[in-house]
């Protein structure tokens, strides 16, 4: 059984780009979280998706982030017009339908941006 | 709101002496703990959880915890530390209100020495 996958694991972005992270879920499993960890930093919560519905996007930037989770498909966090201050890694997590508390992390995508 | 404090953010040791890593958390519900382990440049793994019944926890690679309500700890400990567990370790919480949403402290460097 594949674990969470992510990709890319690394990502160079200059100021402006558009970053587009994907997370592919373990098998089964249909709940998707987006967590952000600065440097030197714990993990922080963005936001929490279930299949086509956006559940709980308390921790999002208000603007230039966006994530999806489509009924066919990876879940895409999306940054438009990348800063410097966005420099991180991201996690994904998973979790089965019936313990959404149980969350499996995927390698992270260490986003860069110069 | 809740809420997770690692009270050490650093702590060395040497090798085969014990450790333990000191988490207090504040929630007004009943809360799911959680210690993860990241090494260098990687995503998290779960090394245990506590959802329920019995306050002493086991986990992955030798570690425990004990879930302690009146003192809302939830330290981690190793009887003999090698020196492939020096890593960053990450006490979280989340709770059924709180769906989805984990909250993660700032983190413990382990550094074992020979």
């Amino acid at each position: 059984n594949a674990g969470v996958m992510q990709n890319p694991r690394h990502l160079v972005r200059r100021r402006g780009q558009e970053a587009r992270l994907r997370c592919s879920p373990m098998k089964g499993h249909s709940h998707v979280y987006w967590y952000r960890q600065l440097p030197e930093e714990g993990l922080k919560f963005m936001v929490y998706l279930q299949k086509e519905n956006i559940i709980d996007e308390s921790g999002m930037p208000k603007e230039r982030f966006s994530a999806e989770f489509p009924k066919e498909g990876p879940s895409i966090l999306r940054i438009q017009q990348v800063v410097r201050g966005d420099s991180a890694a991201y996690f994904c997590a998973s979790s089965p339908p019936t313990s959404y508390y149980e969350q499996y992390f995927g390698p992270g995508t260490r986003l860069t941006v110069t | 709101a809740q809420s997770v404090t690692q009270l050490d953010s650093q702590v060395p040791v040497f090798e085969e002496a014990p450790v333990e890593l000191r988490c207090n958390y504040s929630s007004s519900v009943s809360v799911y703990l959680f210690w993860y382990v990241q090494y260098p440049n990687q995503g998290l793994q779960l090394l245990l959880k506590y959802l329920s019944g019995s306050t002493l926890v086991k986990g992955i690679n030798g570690f425990e915890a004990e879930f302690n309500k009146s003192q809302t700890s939830f330290h981690l400990r190793k009887p003999s530390v090698h020196i492939s567990d020096t890593a960053e370790y990450f006490c979280a919480v989340s709770s059924n209100t709180n769906a989805g949403k984990s909250t993660f402290g700032d983190g413990t460097t382990l550094t074992v020495k020979p």
